[in-house]
């Protein structure tokens, strides 16, 4: 199984600002990796697949890089509305999904 | 435009069983896998399982194998998921998702249900 990593778990930062969150898959996921946003109550949201490729209707403040092993999602001039749990996931091990544990963007 | 309905929230008993459904509206069924996913509260997304509705074929986590069923009606276009042998720590919030692309092939989530919670308690 691929074990999927995300760091940090929390993260503070102030509004506009930038945030960097990463993701480290235990082997290649090739770009097959996927991010989601998740807030309170609500099922995660697909932001970025591909590793790099935005979903319909997200800013283009969200970015997603990376291949094999290491991934980043960058959110630049953070939104009050982009405080929230984000996820990865891998989907390259067929027919296997693995997820991170979640890192959760705060208002610093 | 596609939605996926889960049923209700549930409690259930130590050792019991319980069934979630997930009904598919506006969209086509059977092209497209549906996966389960479980969220313990505060904790991360745990993939569970998925299954091709055309087929009737299905994959599981080696962590749920032998208490996890997964099963499709076509003529009523909704996914199952029952969990036996329930224990306190598999109280969690439910979701069934579908992938970008049709088929069996593995794709990000951009379809989800709105979550079930079941509670498993004496």
């Amino acid at each position: 199984e691929i074990v999927m990593t995300q760091s940090p778990a929390t993260l503070s930062v102030s509004p506009g600002e930038r945030a960097t969150l990463s993701c480290r898959a235990s082997q290649t996921v090739s770009s097959n990796l996927a991010w989601y946003q998740q807030k309170p109550g609500q099922p995660p949201r697909l932001l970025i697949y591909g590793a790099s490729t935005r979903a319909t209707g997200v800013p283009a403040r969200f970015r997603g890089s990376g291949y094999g092993t290491e991934f980043t999602l960058t959110i630049s001039g953070l939104q009050p509305e982009d405080f929230a749990v984000y996820h990865c996931q891998q989907y390259d091990d067929w027919p296997l999904y693995t997820f991170g544990q979640g890192t959760k963007l705060e208002i610093k | 435009q596609v939605q996926l309905v889960q049923s209700g929230a549930e409690v259930k008993k130590p050792g019991s069983s319980v069934k979630v459904s997930c009904k598919i509206s506006g969209g086509t069924f059977t092209s497209y896998t549906i996966s389960w996913v479980r969220q313990a509260p505060g904790q991360g997304l745990e993939w569970m399982g998925r299954i091709i509705p055309l087929l009737g074929m299905t994959d599981y986590a080696q962590k749920f194998q032998g208490r996890l069923t997964i099963t499709a009606d076509k003529s009523t276009s909704t996914a199952y998921m029952e969990l036996s042998g329930l224990r306190s720590d598999d109280s969690a919030v439910f979701y069934c998702a579908r992938p970008q692309l049709t088929g069996d092939r593995n794709d990000a989530f951009d379809t989800w249900g709105q979550g079930t919670l079941v509670t498993v308690s004496s």
